[in-house]
């Protein structure tokens, strides 16, 4: 069954302290995305990526990298965690953004 | 953001009855498509409007797109309790490679 699993579920950090979020997708899709989601806001696009080794700039990607290892595996890395970065953080993949991605169940983040 | 208002942020409504709601957009698209995201959920597709459809319709769905307005609404008849949730409209970036979503209306049916 197609799947997009994030890891960890609920994190809470540091100011100043690096944070990696995990995402796996089973659905051998192409393209990968990382959302965060805050009140106000609707879903606003930090990262994606079109395949394995590449990674591309979405609307907000300040403060924010991302690694793509693999088909598989897509991660968001806070290198230096700031409480503006508490929110709720979405992963996605698909092949096409006609072709609706697979949404994960999301990830909390705290940052204090 | 390639968003311009979302219409009614949030609505409560009784199980039944109908409800609209709007977004317009600001670039141009091909493609306009409305998600749903129930409470600790992420978003899934309802359905999908191209810009040479007018109106498409899935069960008690209806989408409307008007592209002279650059306008599309998402209407749903005959509401239930489990169509809580809030919805998105949503499009796609330049090369059609990401999604923008749009800020969201906030729905609540009461049984």
């Amino acid at each position: 069954e197609a799947a997009v699993t994030q890891s960890p579920r609920n994190k809470v950090a540091v100011t100043g302290g690096k944070v990696t979020l995990s995402c796996n997708q089973t659905n051998n899709h192409n393209n990968m995305y990382w959302y965060r989601q805050d009140t106000g806001h609707g879903l606003r696009l930090i990262h994606y990526s079109y395949g394995a080794g590449s990674t591309e700039k979405g609307d907000i990607p300040d403060g924010y990298k991302a690694s793509r290892p693999s088909q598989e595996n897509f991660s968001l890395i806070l290198e230096l965690a700031t409480p503006s970065q508490t929110s709720v953080y979405f992963c996605a993949s698909g092949d096409h953004s006609y072709q609706a991605p697979l949404f994960g169940e999301g990830t909390r983040l705290s940052v204090l | 953001s390639q968003w311009g208002e979302e219409n009614l942020q949030a609505l409560s409504i009784q199980e039944g009855e109908d409800v609209t709601m709007n977004c317009s957009y600001k670039t141009y698209t091909t493609v306009v498509q409305w998600y749903r995201q129930k409470s600790g959920k992420g978003p899934a597709q309802l359905i999908l409007i191209r810009s040479n459809e007018r109106e498409k319709r899935s069960g008690r769905l209806r989408a409307t797109l008007d592209t002279s307005s650059q306008s599309s609404s998402l209407s749903i008849t005959g509401t239930l309790a489990t169509d809580t949730a809030v919805y998105f409209c949503a499009t796609d970036n330049q090369g059609g490679r990401a999604l923008i979503f749009g800020t969201g209306t906030t729905v609540s049916v009461s049984p």
